[in-house]
């Protein structure tokens, strides 16, 4: 069975400060992973998805995750957050044949003005 | 335009009554979902269907029972409602055929809350 592992439950952070969230996933064979964004009150959007090729993964609002097979993991990070970064983020996991999609516990990120 | 739009946004009912929640994508997509987000804000997946045909059914209590009168509604029926129950339901819906990337789309979320 797969699952995913969110080390962090809640970040605070102050403005233009980086962020690194981290993701641990367990699945015995070809993934696709996924960060997802879900900022108070909203319905939950993609943020970037890596399905093959480069592993170092660009999403929208600046955000980039890194894909490393040997530790089973999926970094999101940052370099200089904002304001309006205060969100959820859960990542998630789904093995390439199937269509089960297994997220994480999520991190909720406060970002401080 | 919305891809994904699921109605009500916020059900507040009575235990032991049914209620339904429904779901429509207009992308165009062979394949919805149907999700539970806990006061924890955890995320589960309750079932999928592909073509109108169930191809996840989580561990979910038969009390609910999801229905796709074609392929771009999934709505999904709670009979006897439970305290439990109370949480944010989400529909997604992807493409699986023919597809490479298989991305889900997530609807608004319904807020259901069981008193």
């Amino acid at each position: 069975a797969q699952s995913v592992s969110q080390h962090n439950h809640h970040v605070i952070l102050s403005e233009a400060a980086s962020l690194e969230l981290g993701c641990n996933y367990s699945y015995g064979g070809t993934v696709n992973l996924f960060w997802y964004v879900q900022y108070p009150g909203q319905h939950l959007q993609l943020l970037l998805k890596y399905f093959s090729g480069d592993p170092l993964v660009k999403g929208i609002k600046g955000f980039e995750a890194e894909f490393i097979k040997s530790k089973f993991s999926f970094n999101l990070r940052k370099p200089s957050v904002q304001w309006s970064d205060t969100a959820e983020y859960f990542c998630a996991v789904k093995g390439a044949a199937g269509n089960k999609l297994t997220f994480g516990g999520g991190t909720r990120v406060l970002v401080k003005p | 335009d919305t891809a994904v739009s699921q109605t009500p946004k916020y059900l507040v009912t009575q235990m032991g009554n049914d209620k339904s929640i429904k779901c429509e994508q207009n992308l165009g997509h062979d394949t919805m979902y149907w999700y539970k987000q806990d006061s924890k804000k955890f995320l589960k997946i309750m079932f999928s269907y592909n073509n109108k045909e169930l191809i996840i059914n989580e561990t979910v209590p038969n009390r609910f029972s999801p229905k796709s009168p074609d392929k771009a509604h999934l709505n999904l029926h709670i009979n006897s409602l439970e305290l439990g129950d109370s949480a944010v339901y989400f529909c997604a819906s992807s493409q699986v055929l023919a597809s490479s990337y298989n991305e889900q789309f997530f609807g608004p979320g319904t807020r259901l809350t069981v008193l």
